[in-house]
């Protein structure tokens, strides 16, 4: 059981808006701690694609885009592409488990 | 050009011991804090444990703590986990992964990742 929770699944469609939540506690979200997600493609390592919940690495599109509020956190996607589809994952920090948590992964199935 | 390469996988009985390495190069390794990060076959990622950037610093997860040892050799720009008491429930891949300050964010985010050593426990 994930400190940050996900939704298992999304989906849209190419050229469509998709959103991705992360909701926490008050313990790690909630605490103010800043919010990183990562792309995962199968059998592959994980990517850096937003750091401090709203910024984007270098390289990383700006179709992708963060956002926080109170003890949750979001991942959006506009313009949808074949490519995007992927394993999603946000990660934070827990003062309750003095450790990094993350959350459990959300698959996004372009149609 | 950051890289980080994964050693030490394998199958391992139950109970028995384990130990990674993760080399590292094209960056200063002594500067930057490491960590470990796990992944169970068709799982999410579960944070292992992470180590400062002169090794005088460790934290674990409490699901290893007691049983996994993590340390870095800053002259050999390697980092290691030192794996005992395996149970299956360490079966994953184990992945090593840089923390970057850059951006002064809290937790630090992990910028670059090694791409994964494959730890089996079965009897």
């Amino acid at each position: 059981q994930s400190e940050l929770t996900q939704p298992p699944s999304v989906s849209g469609a190419p050229g469509q808006r998709v959103t991705i939540s992360c909701t926490g506690s008050r313990s790690n979200i909630g605490a103010d701690y800043d919010v990183h997600w990562y792309q995962q493609f199968p059998g592959t390592a994980p990517k850096l694609l937003i750091s401090g919940t709203t910024n984007r690495p270098s390289g990383v599109p700006d179709r992708f885009s963060g956002s926080k509020s109170g003890t949750s956190a979001s991942l959006a996607i506009t313009g949808l592409q074949a490519e995007d589809e992927a394993e999603y994952f946000c990660q934070s920090y827990d003062s309750s488990l003095s450790g990094v948590v993350f959350g459990g992964g959300t698959k996004l199935t372009v149609l | 050009e950051v890289q980080l390469v994964e050693s030490g996988g394998g199958l391992i009985l139950p109970g028995g011991s384990l130990r990674l390495s993760c080399a590292a190069s094209g960056f200063t390794f002594s500067n930057y804090w490491m960590h470990w990060v796990r992944q169970a076959p068709g799982q999410g990622l579960e944070w292992v444990s992470h180590v400062n950037s002169d090794g005088s610093k460790t934290t674990y997860a409490d699901s290893v703590k007691g049983r996994f040892t993590i340390s870095r050799d800053n002259g050999k720009k390697t980092l290691y986990l030192q794996m005992n008491s395996l149970s299956v429930a360490d079966t994953a891949v184990y992945y090593c992964a840089r923390a970057t300050w850059v951006g002064g964010y809290n937790p630090y985010p992990f910028d670059s990742w090694g791409q994964g050593a494959l730890v089996t426990v079965s009897s």
